[in-house]
């Protein structure tokens, strides 16, 4: 059973049109992440929330924003995605006792901008 | 700053043989967590073995182990009995201790590929 679902798998927008990809666990971890990964490149982590706390990674573009609103449901809003925002977008879960590592990670959806 | 440094873009092993994928990093902390990450081509991340740095024992899960050297700032992954569906990009990964803004800091190397040839 999945653990950590991405929807959709895939997603295409229009340069400069909002988009958001959602993220949801059945896993009940208090700590989610959010990373952009690039064709061939490592995973680059955006932001993580712990529980309601919301982090932001220093070099993360504010054209990206996220929203929790609550354990299972995580969100990634892009307000005006720009071609070198097409990449595959990962969720991924943690539970903080064990070190606060990413443990589960969904399919991630791939992100085309038009 | 910390970094996390894969060396070797790609590498191949014969089925059952064994491979070693090496990862250095640099760090001033003590406290910290290193790991390995297996992204199979068009599938998801799943999380391979973790150390603490505190741990002075290697790691080891299943066919999986690594080989940690906190003095060297080394921390290589061994695969024992390779096999087809072990065929992946790697990745390292370095999670650092609670930083003052009381957040972590995460970095992941640039990975490496292993084939394995039948």
């Amino acid at each position: 059973d999945a653990m950590v679902i991405q929807n959709p798998r895939y997603q295409v927008t229009q340069f400069g049109k909002p988009v958001t990809l959602s993220c949801s666990q059945t896993l009940n971890h208090n700590v989610m992440y959010w990373y952009q990964q690039k064709s061939s490149q490592a995973p680059k982590l955006l932001f993580h929330y712990y529980d309601k706390d919301f982090n932001n990674e220093a070099d993360t573009p504010d054209n990206f924003q996220s929203r929790r609103p609550n354990t299972s449901f995580c969100f990634l809003d892009i307000r005006s995605p720009g071609l070198g925002d097409a990449a595959m977008y990962l969720c991924a879960t943690s539970r903080e006792r064990q070190g606060g590592i990413p443990q589960h990670f969904g399919d991630g959806t791939r992100l085309s901008i038009l | 700053a910390q970094t996390v440094t894969q060396s070797q873009p790609e590498m191949s092993v014969q089925e059952a043989e064994t491979v070693t994928l090496s990862c250095t990093y640099d760090t001033s902390e003590s406290d910290y967590y290193l790991f390995w990450y297996k992204q199979p081509p068009s599938r998801q991340m799943i999380l391979v073995i973790r150390q603490e740095a505190y741990k002075q024992q290697n790691a080891t899960e299943n066919r999986f182990s690594v080989n940690f050297q906190k003095a060297a700032k080394s921390f290589s992954l061994k695969i024992s009995d390779s096999q087809l569906g072990d065929a992946a990009m790697y990745f390292c990964a370095y999670r650092s201790g609670l930083t003052t803004s009381g957040t972590y800091k995460y970095i992941f190397g640039t990975g490496t590929r292993l084939k394995v040839l039948a």
